[in-house]
């Protein structure tokens, strides 16, 4: 199994371009997340998806941020337009159907995204 | 509101057992505890997760207080490869769908 997903692995571009983050889960996964790492916040759940359907997004921060699963096996988190604010390391995980809280969560590599 | 106390950060010896400390005094009767690292420029890595029995995997043991208030993470023989920041995490649960809200954590240093 090669784990979740993502690419680019390094992202730098400018204020105001829009960012695509890309993610693809471990086969098989039911749920996928998107969190979001930096030294003043820590680690932040942004959104996650159940079947491909987004359950929570509350962690997202402002409209600015978008996150969809077109299908089982890909999702993107996009940034339009960027900010300075939005550097930060990005977090895709997955994860089995839940059964009485006893799942774990795989995390990805991350992207690490710097907005200049 | 991560729900856990744990200190800031922790030295240990390689070879040594390192004992990593986690307060979760308003844990409630169905909440597990869970808990992670993160290795430097890596993503978080599940450990072990426990709800009031002691637990023992190939990574790690946890041992959970019957008061179910506190619990500690042990690594056995640490090494340098397990210098990390360590999450220990209760799982809050709303409705039918549960997520995991990290903490600062611990971070963890194994002195040569």
């Amino acid at each position: 199994d090669a784990g979740v997903i993502q690419s680019p692995r390094h992202e730098v571009t400018e204020m105001g371009q829009e960012v695509t983050l890309r993610c693809k889960p471990i086969s098989g996964h039911d749920y996928l997340f998107w969190y979001r790492q930096t030294m003043m916040r820590g680690l932040e759940l942004l959104i996650y998806f159940n079947n491909n359907v987004p359950i929570d997004d509350s962690g997202m921060p402002e409209d600015r941020f978008s996150a969809k699963m077109p299908n089982a096996s890909f999702s993107t988190l996009k940034i339009q337009p960027s900010e300075p604010r939005d550097s930060a390391v990005y977090f895709c995980a997955s994860s089995k159907k839940r059964a009485l809280s006893t799942d774990t969560q795989y995390f990805g590599p991350g992207t690490r995204l710097t907005v200049l | 509101d991560a729900k856990t106390t744990q200190p800031t950060s922790m030295d240990c010896a390689e070879g040594r057992a390192a004992n990593l400390p986690c307060n979760h005094s308003t844990i409630s009767g169905n909440e597990y505890v869970y808990w992670y690292r993160q290795i430097h420029s890596q993503g978080p890595q599940y450990i072990i997760h426990g709800l009031k029995n002691n637990e023992t995997n190939e990574m790690a043991s946890l041992i959970i207080t019957e008061d179910r208030k506190s619990s500690t993470l042990i690594l056995p023989h640490a090494t340098l490869r397990d210098t990390a920041v360590y999450y220990c995490i209760v799982r809050v649960a709303e409705n039918r769908d549960d997520k995991i809200i990290f903490g600062k954590g611990t971070r963890l240093h194994i002195l040569p």
